[in-house]
């Protein structure tokens, strides 16, 4: 398994109040994404990474915010969290070659609950 | 637009093949993948298949993809119970851009 760690892996938490996520990774890959898992909704993705401090917004960037300091570590927050933002977020990792592949590895993924 | 459409449910009996089945939008898509996802887990990457290719074979895993049609299936051979999970299809477009998931496909295995 690709070596992933996310933390908190459970949170729950009050609406107004912010929240950050992290996601550490040992494999020192370049690429790292922000994924949320809703029922109905499969995975979106919400920011990614493609080097340290470069990072651009996805499909569902609205509400959150990101930072990499540092290529193992990439930090989601939500600045002031509301309950459309209860889900599971998996962070994931990849290394593209050349060839372009973008395999993507995930983590374990956390469960926020906003109240 | 960026579309990944799957069925949510497919119920086999163990022993035989499941077929699960994907479509997608983007003709300009360059990679397809299939990921697995048990109960509190993480997404497991199964296999992808460049969008220049119309099978790949993995052991008991069987990729099938009409470019065509815009069509890709998972074939899964001799299903056992451990194979029951829910299975997502995803594309990639661009490069090391996220990718676009289709929202799963639940596989069940009947004894």
């Amino acid at each position: 398994d690709a070596g992933i760690t996310q933390s908190p892996r459970h949170k729950v938490t009050e609406t107004g109040t912010p929240v950050t996520l992290r996601c550490h990774q040992t494999e020192n890959h370049r690429y790292m994404y922000w994924y949320r898992q809703d029922p109905g909704h499969g995975l979106r993705l919400i920011h990614y990474s493609y080097g340290v401090k470069d990072t651009d917004k996805g499909e569902v960037s609205d509400g959150y915010s990101v930072s990499r300091s540092k290529t193992e570590d990439f930090l989601l927050t939500l600045e002031s969290a509301t309950s459309s933002q209860t889900s599971v977020y998996f962070c994931a990792i990849s290394e593209t070659g050349l060839a372009g592949t973008n395999e993507q590895f995930f983590g374990p993924g956390t469960r926020l609950t906003v109240l | 637009g960026e579309d990944v459409e799957q069925s949510l449910f497919l119920s086999v009996r163990e022993g035989d093949s499941s077929v699960i089945n994907c479509t997608y939008t983007d003709s300009s898509s360059t990679y397809l993948y299939w990921y697995k996802q048990e109960p509190g887990a993480g997404l497991q990457l199964l296999t992808y298949i460049f969008s220049n290719m119309d099978m790949k074979q993995d052991q008991r895993l069987t990729v099938l993809l009409n470019k065509k049609d815009k069509h890709l299936s998972l074939r899964i051979a001799d299903t056992q119970t451990g194979d029951s999970a829910i299975y997502f299809c995803a594309e990639s477009i661009r490069g090391a851009d996220g990718l676009t998931f289709g929202k799963g496909t639940h596989l069940i295995i009947q004894p």
